[in-house]
């Protein structure tokens, strides 16, 4: 099984719709990621958090929210989506205790299309 | 702030040569890591090598090495031996020591020739 586990692998909504992507993971790491790609872009941080009471907003936060519901869970939402959120979206996991070089371990990616 | 630059949108070589992806960066720091991932066509993101800063011994994972020039701020991996399983999009990324967010690069996509 896999340490990080995305949910739905694939999706497609309508305009307006609520979109929710759930993240678990049996690494027991504590710092857990929501990335987007796009074509050409490369990565980029939507959300993180550092543990269940710590979630910070990463670069391209709007339109999205988050809950960390565990240590190991952590969902991403989109309240209204919009066709521009459509990407895959990555959850990922990094361990933060001393000498971990913080490297991050992914999910399969969950494939997004909003139309 | 820090950038993490690929200038090879997309590379290819033959079936057994080898092949280098370049990556730049800028960054005032002086302590950091430095990743490259790989994201075949199953699209999940696979760490290939990392690279401490402090150390000044290039890192080496079988087939795949890297060139880590500190004062030029280049880490480029050279993949000897390509094999067929290696095409894919390669991505390079920068972390502060004091920091556990990833900067990315836009990533190089390698092609395979048989």
């Amino acid at each position: 099984d896999a340490d990080v586990t995305q949910t739905p692998r694939n999706r497609i909504t309508k305009t307006g719709k609520r979109i929710m992507l759930e993240c678990s993971q049996t690494k027991g790491h504590d710092r857990m990621y929501w990335y987007r790609q796009d074509p050409g872009l490369g990565l980029r941080l939507i959300y993180y958090s550092f543990d269940v009471k710590d979630i910070n907003k990463g670069e391209i936060s709007d339109g999205y929210s988050v809950s960390r519901q565990a240590q190991a869970k952590f969902s991403l939402s989109l309240e209204s989506a919009i066709p521009n959120q459509t990407a895959l979206y990555f959850c990922a996991t990094s361990d933060s205790r001393p000498f971990r070089t913080g490297e991050l371990f992914f999910g399969e990616g969950s494939r997004l299309t909003v139309l | 702030a820090q950038t993490v630059t690929q200038s090879q949108p997309e590379m290819s070589v033959q079936e057994a040569e080898t092949v280098t992806l370049s990556c730049t960066y800028d960054t005032s720091e002086s302590d950091y890591y430095l990743f490259w991932y790989k994201q075949p066509p199953s699209r999940q993101m696979i760490l290939v090598i990392r690279q401490e800063a402090y150390k000044q011994q290039n890192a080496t994972e079988n087939r795949f090495s890297v060139n880590f020039q500190k004062a030029a701020k280049s880490f480029s991996l050279k993949i000897s031996d390509s094999q067929l399983g290696d095409a894919a999009m390669y991505f390079c990324a920068y972390r502060r020591n004091s920091n556990y967010q990833l900067i990315w690069g836009a990533g190089t996509k390698l092609i395979i020739k048989p």
